[in-house]
């Protein structure tokens, strides 16, 4: 089935502790995104990434590192995760670029305390 | 101010209703457009997606965007209760490497 996943769905963690969100998608689509979506302030993108080794910021990359190693895989990275960044993340991805359909995981909701 | 203004609602309406969802927007250069549906604790999936100005029809749904106004909207007839999400219209242009969410409207309809 081709999809988009995205691991943990739920995270607790604490202040300063680095953590990983892991987005893996099985269409070889070459575009990659992150969102976070928190109440009033929609979807807003925090990274892309266009193809391997090849990544943008968004509008809210502040406080977030990606890699693009290999094509399936756009992982998330809070190196120290504030309060701040307690959220609903998206991975999303697309064929060639964001001007086509975006497949979108089903979410991670991360706490940070 | 937001490139894309949505009205975030709750929207609420007996099943059968037709729904019109809207959203303007600043940016000229914006040219594709996109409405989402998000089913609660799911990521969006596309619904509609146009380009530039005009109308487009797929099933109970319509898409209708005016350049001119900078105003899209979607239009959902004899609406379900499986039409209960929250729809987020999203926008970009042709030199962007992302799409510009609004907030989402969210409806209910009630059986």
């Amino acid at each position: 089935e081709a999809q988009v996943t995205q691991n943990p769905r739920y995270l607790i963690t604490v202040t300063g502790k680095k953590l990983t969100v892991t987005c893996s998608q099985n269409m070889n689509h070459e575009y990659m995104s992150w969102y976070r979506q928190d109440p009033g302030l929609g979807l807003r993108q925090i990274y892309y990434s266009m193809n391997v080794e090849v990544t943008d910021k968004g509008d809210v990359p502040e406080g977030y590192k990606v890699s693009r190693k290999e094509k399936r895989n756009f992982p998330l990275i809070l190196e120290s995760p504030s309060p701040n960044q307690t959220s609903l993340y998206f991975c999303a991805s697309s064929p060639r670029g964001p001007y086509e359909k975006l497949f979108f995981g089903s979410g991670t909701q991360l706490s940070v305390l | 101010q937001k490139e894309v203004e949505q009205d975030p609602g709750p929207l609420s309406v007996p099943e059968g209703a037709i729904v019109s969802l809207n959203c303007t927007y600043s940016n000229s250069a914006f040219q594709y457009f996109m409405w989402y549906r998000q089913y609660s604790r799911k990521g969006p999936e596309l619904l509609m997606y146009t380009y530039s100005s005009g109308n487009k029809e797929d099933g109970r749904f319509t898409a209708q965007v005016d350049k001119s106004s900078k105003y899209i909207s979607l239009f959902i007839r004899d609406s379900q209760p499986s039409d209960s999400a929250t729809y987020l219209c999203a926008m970009k242009d042709t030199n962007a490497g992302k799409s510009t969410f609004g907030d989402g409207t969210t409806l209910t309809v009630k059986p």
